[in-house]
């Protein structure tokens, strides 16, 4: 069965603090790896596709990077408007699936 | 939110009740998508639709119907809405078909909440 597994599930940072979201998954034939972030009460936004190993992405603080069973998301010196839930999902062809999500939570 | 209205954004209903969520979209794009999204779950596709009269099933399609009469509008239908279908629903849109990966994009959600 396909899985996409986000780590860790909430994460604190410090204003300035970088740090990593982690999106693994288990498909065969990985047609993209989209990175969406959702504020509360809206729907997610799209952030970035990313379509074969060692592809990289980045925005502002954003960067997105994708191996063959892993994606990341680094952010950094996040700012408290980086707070928001991030979510992955993983194309195989089919459909998006998707993670849980990584709540971050940027403190001043 | 790429062009995409959903409505209505919020719904109180009780059990038993048929319910109807309205997607409209402004970009002419042939694909669009209803998702819920549920605590501990991420989002499940319920059913898409690939042009006008043309939909199928997604993951988690049961007690769901839709329809498709106009390329902007895609409707989702709970005939007989019960307690486990309270939850948040998504429509998302995309240009290409699902075997080009093309990027879907989400309009705002509809809260239902079934009593």
């Amino acid at each position: 069965e396909d899985q996409v597994t986000q780590s860790p599930e909430a994460l604190r940072l410090q204003e300035g603090e970088s740090s990593s979201l982690n999106c693994s998954y288990t498909l065969s034939g990985l047609r993209g790896l989209f990175w969406y972030r959702q504020d509360p009460g809206k729907g997610p936004e799209f952030l970035f596709t990313l379509y074969s190993a060692g592809e990289e992405k980045e925005k502002e603080r954003l960067k997105a990077t994708l191996t063959k069973k892993e994606s990341f998301l680094h952010i950094t010196a996040p700012k408290p408007e980086d707070s928001a839930t991030y979510l992955c999902a993983a194309h195989s062809g089919y459909a998006l699936n998707f993670g849980k999500g990584t709540s971050l939570l940027v403190t001043p | 939110d790429a062009g995409i209205t959903q409505s209505p954004r919020h719904k109180v209903t009780e059990t038993g009740t048929p319910v109807t969520l309205r997607c409209h979209q402004t970009e002419n794009h042939r694909y669009m998508y209803w998702y819920r999204q549920d605590p501990g779950h991420g989002l499940r596709l319920i059913h898409y639709s690939y042009g006008v009269k043309d939909t199928d099933k997604g993951e988690v399609s049961d007690g769901y119907s839709v329809s498709r009469s106009k390329t902007e509008d895609f409707l989702l239908t709970l005939e007989s809405a019960t307690s486990s279908q309270t939850s948040v629903y998504f429509c998302a849109i995309s240009e290409f078909d699902s075997s080009s990966t093309d990027t879907q994009y989400f309009g705002p959600g509809t809260r239902l909440t079934v009593l």
